[in-house]
């Protein structure tokens, strides 16, 4: 199947910096990605949908301005989570869907848990 | 709306045994449905889908799902449980459109005994 590629893996950082998370889909083009985040033994909450070369359409309940989404590209995705909390600690997976399969499957990156110190 | 179900949060089998793990779901039109298994602190990994056709669905490690129109169901089976597929598995659905997320279940914990 198509390869969805996350980085990075872990990151801990210091509450009120920024962390930046990469989605690359490695083997085909991706006009839309999708971001997810996975609170401990629940289920995965659909963040936004990240459009190539145009605004994410974020779910209600999802701070934009919180939560900032770009893709520059068609293999590229990115969540930035700013002025990071304790709160906002949690498993943020990526999803993409390879446009030339049939049935329309995501295909997820390995995810990136995030901790707020 | 779109909306899936798992009833059970965790299912417990004996390595050998058969294994249900059950998903029913909501949606408008018809439906593509989907099984993930997640492995802790790893993303999902597809298993299977159904889209039309055959109701039964053959996928990866040896599983299968029915779709059940009636009953809006499609649960996740396989004949003979291992150690090594204990973990969590995520039956998923969404709308025939272009674009559109999946929407999951909360998850069901299998867990396989030796």
């Amino acid at each position: 199947g198509a390869v969805v590629s996350q980085h990075p893996s872990w990151v801990i950082c210091k509450s009120g910096t920024s962390v930046k998370i990469e989605c690359r889909s490695l083997d085909f083009q991706a006009t839309t990605m999708f971001w997810y985040r996975q609170f401990p033994k629940q289920s995965l909450m659909l963040m936004a949908t990240s459009n190539e070369g145009s605004k994410a359409t974020y779910e209600q309940g999802v701070e934009k301005d919180k939560f900032l989404i770009n893709h520059a590209s068609l293999t590229l995705s990115t969540l930035t989570v700013t002025s990071a909390h304790p709160e906002d600690s949690s498993f943020y997976i990526c999803s993409a869907r390879d446009p030339t399969g049939v049935g329309g499957e995501l295909f997820f990156g390995e995810g990136s848990r995030l901790t707020v110190l | 709306a779109q909306s899936v179900a798992q009833p059970e949060d965790q299912v417990n089998v004996a390595e050998g045994n058969p294994l249900t793990v059950k998903c029913t779901y909501s949606v408008s039109g018809n439906p593509y449905l989907f099984w993930y298994v997640q492995y802790p602190n790893r993303g999902l990994q597809f298993l299977l889908k159904y889209i039309t056709g055959d109701n039964l669905v053959k996928g990866s490690y040896g599983f299968e799902a029915e779709f059940n129109k009636s009953q809006t169901s499609f649960h996740l089976k396989k004949p003979s449980a291992l150690v090594s597929d204990s973990a969590l598995y995520f039956c998923a659905v969404r709308a025939n459109q272009a674009g559109t997320a999946l929407i999951f279940g909360k998850g069901t914990t299998l867990s396989v005994s030796s």
